[in-house]
């Protein structure tokens, strides 16, 4: 199974400046790597999906980078409604999914 | 609007069975691989299984392979998760979610529903 570690856990970051979240695979997944946003009480949203592409609908100010096992998402201006958890997600290594633990984005 | 919708879930004793549903909407569901999704209560998320579009390839996390059994009915633009042998640890709010390019079984889930609550309690 691979692992995935996202850092940090928590992520204190005041509006209109950049967040940068980081993502780990234990083992390479090529760019087969996703992004989700989850806010309280709601169910998780595509963000990016094939490690840099962004999913229909999400704004420019998300970007991701990344291939093999090191992977970032960038959220260049933050906006009051980004504060939520953000989960990676590998899908290389099918069919067993896995997540990251998950990086709680709060408001400085 | 493309949608799916769960419901199913509920409160069982630790041992007994449960059924949950997830009813497709404003996609040709038939063309897509669904998954089922669990996060425990203030957990991550975990993968349960998938289904391949014609339901004809199964796989299941370790955690409940032999217990639970993923289902769908084409028809009826419908999935299911039968969950049999119910544990304390499968509590948990239940989502499916349709992979991002028909056909495929390998990719990002796209569309999510709103989730079911399962409590395993007695």
């Amino acid at each position: 199974e691979i692992v995935m570690t996202q850092s940090p856990a928590t992520l204190s970051v005041s509006p209109g400046e950049r967040a940068t979240l980081s993502c780990r695979a234990s083992q390479s997944v090529s760019s087969n790597l996703a992004w989700y946003q989850q806010k309280p009480g709601q169910a998780p949203r595509l963000l990016i999906y094939g490690a840099s592409t962004r999913a229909t609908g999400i704004p420019a100010r998300f970007s991701g980078s990344g291939s093999g096992t090191e992977f970032t998402l960038t959220i260049s201006s933050l906006q009051s409604e980004d504060f939520a958890v953000y989960y990676c997600q590998q899908y290389d290594n099918w069919p067993l999914y896995t997540f990251g633990q998950g990086t709680k984005l709060e408001i400085k | 609007q493309v949608h799916l919708v769960e419901s199913g879930g509920g409160v069982v004793q630790p041992g007994r069975s449960l059924r949950l549903s997830c009813a497709a909407s404003g996609f040709t569901f038939s063309n897509y691989a669904i998954h089922w999704v669990r996060q425990a209560p203030g957990k991550g998320l975990e993968w349960v299984a998938v289904i391949s579009f014609d339901g004809r390839n199964k796989y299941y996390a370790d955690s409940v392979k032999g217990r639970f059994t993923i289902s769908r009915d084409n028809s009826k633009n419908t999935l299911y998760l039968q969950m049999n042998s119910v544990r304390a640890e499968d509590t948990a709010v239940y989502y499916c979610a349709r992979v991002l390019v028909v056909i495929a079984i390998r990719d990002a889930f796209d569309i999510w529903g709103q989730g079911t609550m399962v409590t395993v309690s007695s």
